[in-house]
Order: structure tokens, then C-alpha cells, then sequence
């Protein structure tokens, strides 16, 4: 799978847009990009996917660049709740099954 | 819609016990896969199941072992204790898609409240 670069830590104001970005220069065409999020001390919570197509749902959207080699993560108005470790993930969709491997992630801090 | 589910939520052991964690997955799943979260650190891959079978092992030794059952649901087990295996223990469930070449292709990966391991 390929590695994946993320910032140690964001801040981002309360109801302000919160913009994560992940570097995956080495990405390839039948990698996936997933984000997973964890509240402290809690499992890590699944946030949204996708392969080359921008991508929207009820928690976030998903920009991915047209080569591929980097992504953003982007929460629309960021709550207090939100803040947690933002986890990229770069998956190969069939040799590797289903396993996920976890990089340090991304601290956001959302301030009132 | 019930989603993956842990117990216990917290276990304290010595060194040399032996533990056993259990998982129920999310309903409609039928794959589980385990994880140690270590202290400041992101979730590390223990293995998978699927079919009853382990699938895929990640770099734990064998005193990891696991088990799935005809419902879906998982343990798993850690003989000989160490100090250095206290840690949050992530249950993660998903559905299969098929197998491709031998290898095993599941869908999005949705994770339980884990159990926090601690060894005296």
C-alpha cells in the first residue's frame, strides 16, 4: 500500500472549514483514499472514500487531485466535537483483503 | 441497526496470564479483523478472519491467536502476557466481496469502542 504524509497537527476555528491534507505521491490506479477519524480513547470512526472522483456525505467531502497524489479532507463547519485524529489511508482494493494501515495521523484542535 | 460491539470495555492482567477479548460485528457483516492500538500511536494490524478462517496476520507473534465463529462473532486471545502488550485492542468488521487470487477483498471497515488491556 502506498505511504501516505500528513501534517502532525491542524487548528481550525469553530464553524469555520476544517481542510486536512494528505500527500500519497506514490499512489496507484486501483488504491483507494480512506479517512478514518478517532475521539480520544475511542475506535477510530469511518469518515468517507475514493478512488478519483470527488466524493460528498453527510459528514465531510473528499477532493482528490487529478493525478492522484494527494488528497483533502475537508469538515464544511467544523463543531468541537470534531476535534480528533485524522487518519489517511491509502487501501489496495484486492491484494491486500481488508487490512488498514494506520500512519500518525493528523491532530485537529477545533477552538471555540 | 446494532454496530460492532466489545466487551470487556476495560481488563487488568499480570504479566504471564492469558486474555481473551471478545467482538460481535456490525449486522450484516461476516468479516472481523483485530488491531492494537499502543499509547500515542495509530492501530497496528493483528490479523483478519473471515470463514472461520484467518486470512491475514499482520507482525504479531503466536501467542496472538484468534477464533471466529458460525455467527460472525470473534475472539481474541494473548497467552503469556507481557507489559509491553497493554494497549487498546480494536475489533473491526466488514463484508466480504469475495476472494481474488487467494486474497481476501472486503468492503469499508467500521470499528468497535475497543478494550483497554492493561498488564501489571
Amino acid at each position: 500500500d502506498a505511504k501516505t504524509t500528513q501534517p502532525p497537527s491542524m487548528d481550525c476555528a469553530e464553524g469555520r472549514a476544517a481542510n486536512l491534507p494528505c500527500n500519497h505521491s506514490t499512489i496507484s490506479g486501483n488504491e483507494y483514499v480512506y479517512w478514518y477519524r478517532q475521539i480520544h480513547s475511542q475506535g477510530p470512526q469511518y469518515i468517507i472514500h475514493g478512488l478519483k472522483n470527488n466524493e460528498t456525505n453527510e459528514m465531510a467531502s473528499l477532493i482528490i487531485t487529478e493525478d492522484r497524489k494527494s488528497s483533502t479532507l475537508i469538515l464544511p463547519h467544523a463543531t468541537l466535537r470534531d476535534t480528533a485524529v485524522y487518519y489517511c489511508i491509502v487501501r489496495v482494493a484486492a491484494s491486500s483483503g481488508s487490512r488498514l494501515t494506520f500512519g500518525e495521523g493528523t491532530q485537529l484542535t477545533v477552538n471555540p | 441497526d446494532a454496530g460492532v460491539t466489545q466487551s470487556p470495555t476495560h481488563l487488568i492482567k499480570t504479566r504471564g496470564q492469558q486474555v481473551t477479548l471478545r467482538c460481535s460485528p456490525k449486522s450484516g457483516h461476516d468479516t472481523v479483523s483485530w488491531y492494537q492500538q499502543a499509547l500515542g500511536q495509530g492501530p497496528q494490524f493483528i490479523f483478519q478472519y473471515y470463514e472461520e478462517e484467518e486470512r491475514q496476520r499482520g507482525n504479531f507473534p503466536d501467542r496472538f491467536s484468534g477464533h471466529q465463529f458460525p455467527n460472525y462473532s470473534s475472539e481474541l486471545n494473548v497467552n503469556a502476557l507481557l507489559l509491553g502488550d497493554s494497549a487498546l485492542y480494536l475489533c473491526a468488521s466488514s463484508l466480504a466481496l469475495g476472494l481474488a487470487g487467494g486474497h481476501l477483498e472486503a468492503d469499508t471497515q467500521y470499528f468497535g469502542p475497543g478494550t483497554r488491556l492493561t498488564v501489571l
